[in-house]
């Protein structure tokens, strides 16, 4: 059964710190998408890739994250330095698009992050 | 106003009875629409997705849509305890039709 895989499942880290944050998507998808989730925003899009290229990363703060697809195996989300406020599960999902017609997205597990 | 809005509930319905969760979104050219499951502490589930104005019925899961009002619905029947869970309606807002939006979930809760 094909699936999104992420890692780490959960970290937990101090104020300041750099995290990174991997996905493997579906073999065969050609766009990535990054969600975060908090009980008070729900989720939300961050950024996303087609084809490797970022197409559009307004929902992320610019100044401390940051999101690369180094090769078609391979997304990663950096947060640096991380906050408090980051706290939250950060998700992966990937799919095929580009026809025009949207078949819908599959999840990764997710990454539950804790800032303290 | 949000782009895709959701009754946070939560929906109590006691088993064997239909559950019905509603949506409204705002962007009149969205074209494409979804229904997600997400059980506590994992990851959203696709489980419907639908196109065009009309029912779309997949064993026990029926979505509709009208296009007209802005409103899509998902309606459970024989809705069993292990349906409880949160229902996501995701909507692609964009132009690309890629782009999905979600509403911030119903919590639905099936009585024994």
């Amino acid at each position: 059964d094909a699936r999104v895989t992420q890692t780490p499942r959960h970290k937990v880290t101090e104020m300041g710190q750099e995290v990174t944050m991997r996905c493997q998507p579906i073999l065969g998808h050609n766009t990535v998408f990054w969600y975060r989730q908090t009980m008070m925003q729900g989720l939300e899009l961050l950024a996303y890739f087609r084809n490797r290229a970022p197409l559009d990363d307004s929902g992320m703060p610019k100044d401390r994250f940051s999101a690369e697809m180094p090769d078609a195996t391979l997304a990663t989300l950096k947060i640096q330095p991380s906050e408090p406020r980051d706290s939250a599960v950060y998700f992966c999902a990937s799919g095929f698009t580009g026809t025009g017609f949207n078949y819908g997205y599959t999840f990764g597990s997710g990454t539950r992050l804790t800032v303290v | 106003q949000k782009e895709v809005e959701q009754n946070s509930g939560p929906l109590s319905v006691p088993e064997g009875a239909i559950a019905s969760l509603n949506c409204t979104y705002s962007d009149r050219v969205s074209q494409s629409f979804f229904w997600y499951r997400q059980y506590s502490g994992k990851s959203p589930e696709l489980i419907m997705s639908i196109y065009s104005n009309g029912d779309k019925e997949d064993g026990r899961f029926t979505a509709q849509l009208n296009k007209a009002s802005q409103y899509v619905s998902l309606l459970i029947r024989d809705s069993q305890p292990s349906d409880s869970a949160t229902y996501l309606c995701a909507v692609a807002i964009n132009f690309g039709n890629e782009k999905l939006t979600f509403g911030t979930g119903t919590r639905l809760t099936i009585i024994p």
